[in-house]
């Protein structure tokens, strides 16, 4: 079966611009996540959806970050403005029954 | 609060030697835990998981971690390493069940020929 899907693989910016991240999970997979991982760090929940619910986006920068799940499949991940402390790897997972999540290759942002 | 500590940033081994990542986590009672790899440009595959039973956990590619309450340690291991192993190592913890993944900050490991 086809893996989580994410586009672009990478993203070069400059500072204040927006920018999207788009991401198609696993079929079948009602979770969704969205993972933040800075340099030299593990990854980080920014906000797991469950079908087109926000149950936990406690982690997300609300005022520069948002989120949606329109269809309770496709998900997009928009920054605006981009700031320069923004720079890392945007990682998207998902996950069915068995509750194991599964990564894409991840979103690299650079912010100039 | 919920932690994992990965006390090792780079390990170097050679070929055909045996491997231990070390990880210890903070959590008040017995947590899920994994052990995830990411290779350069790809995304975090899941070696192995524990949720309860056997502390002996067999995962994919010849891995294996023992899961050691008293000492709050989920050790990764393999009895003798390719070069294909070369990658970046994460232990996370989930406390409760799954749907909340805590990291470590890696382990990377290089393999010499």
């Amino acid at each position: 079966e086809a893996g989580v899907v994410q586009s672009p693989r990478y993203k070069i910016i400059e500072k204040k611009q927006p920018v999207a991240f788009w991401c198609n999970p696993i079929s079948g997979h009602n979770t969704l996540y969205w993972y933040r991982q800075n340099l030299g760090q593990g990854p980080e929940l920014l906000i797991r959806y469950e079908n087109e619910e926000a149950v936990d986006d406690s982690q997300l920068p609300k005022d520069r970050f948002s989120a949606e799940r329109l269809k309770g499949v496709d998900s997009t991940l928009k920054i605006q403005p981009a700031e320069l402390g923004d720079s890392a790897v945007y990682l998207c997972a998902s996950s069915g029954v068995t509750d194991t999540q599964y990564f894409g290759p991840g979103t690299r942002l650079t912010v100039l | 609060a919920q932690s994992v500590t990965q006390p090792d940033i780079h390990i170097t081994v050679s070929e055909g030697a045996s491997l231990e990542l070390r990880c210890n986590y903070s959590y008040g009672a017995t947590p899920y835990l994994f052990w995830y790899v990411q290779s350069p440009g790809q995304g975090l595959q899941l070696l192995l998981k524990y949720f309860s039973g056997d502390t002996l956990v067999q995962g994919i590619k010849g891995f294996e971690a023992e899961f050691k309450r008293s000492q709050s340690s989920f050790n990764l291991r393999k009895p003798s390493v390719h070069w294909s192993d070369a990658a970046e190592y994460f232990c996370a913890v989930s406390p409760g069940g799954y749907n909340k993944l805590i990291f470590g900050a890696g382990t990377r490991l290089a393999v010499h020929p």
